[in-house]
């Protein structure tokens, strides 16, 4: 059964600075996504960005960036120059490829960004 | 502009009452999945669907069923609610080709009295 798991419950940062949040996973497939999703107080889930793991390359979407070392099943997401705006939960997720596709989150990290 | 829609923003039940949650995807996505949210616990999956008629359990499927009798509706049952079903409730829907992330409904905060 894959596994999720996000070790840090909260994570505070001053606005600008730079922030990485942390996520490994446990797997016996090869084919997979993995996902980092926002939830701002609103609760609508937001989809920060995307790896998939055929891809050596790390995903990166303006600001937002991952670390994916595939061998050690590990997938952090580190935010640079932080803004008030990302102030939220955030959430590590995996889904598989084959058959009965399944996502699975993890605990997540709640950040807070101070000014 | 895609849209996953919950039926209940909030919803207050009696223990013992069999109550329904239902999620509306306009998407045509093959896959769909009920979450329950909870602090310190994040998301953790409770069914999902790949297809009409078709469901898996997922982590925690105890005290719960699914119903997708339409591609685009996908149900979830309390058949007996109990006070530890208290919960926020998501809804999401995702395409079986996943180059798409998946999506989610505004969530469901059910209380049960």
């Amino acid at each position: 059964a894959q596994t999720v798991t996000q070790s840090q419950p909260e994570m505070s940062v001053q606005e600008a600075e730079t922030v990485t949040l942390s996520c490994t996973y446990d797997t016996s497939e090869n084919n997979y996504y993995l996902f980092w999703y926002k939830q701002p107080p609103s609760r609508q889930m937001i989809l920060v960005i995307r790896q998939e793991a055929y891809k050596q390359q790390n995903a990166t979407e303006n600001r937002f960036s991952v670390n994916f070392q595939k061998a050690a099943k590990s997938f952090s997401l580190k935010i640079s120059d932080s803004q008030l705006g990302d102030t939220a939960m955030y959430f590590c997720a995996f889904m598989n490829l084959q058959g009965a596709q399944k996502l699975v989150f993890g605990q997540g990290t709640r950040l807070t960004i101070n000014p | 502009d895609v849209k996953v829609t919950q039926s209940s923003r909030y919803l207050v039940k009696r223990t013992g009452e069999k109550v329904f949650l239902e999620c509306v995807q306009d998407m045509d996505h093959e896959n769909m999945f009920w979450y329950r949210q909870d602090p310190g616990l994040g998301l953790r999956l409770i069914y999902f669907s790949y297809d009409v008629k078709m469901k898996e359990k997922g982590d925690i499927p105890e005290g719960y069923s699914v119903s997708r009798e339409k591609k685009e509706r996908f149900s979830l049952i309390l058949e007996s609610a109990s006070t530890n079903q208290t919960s926020m409730y998501l809804c999401a829907s995702s395409p079986r080709d996943t180059h798409t992330e998946a999506f989610f409904g505004q969530g469901t905060r059910l209380t049960v009295v």
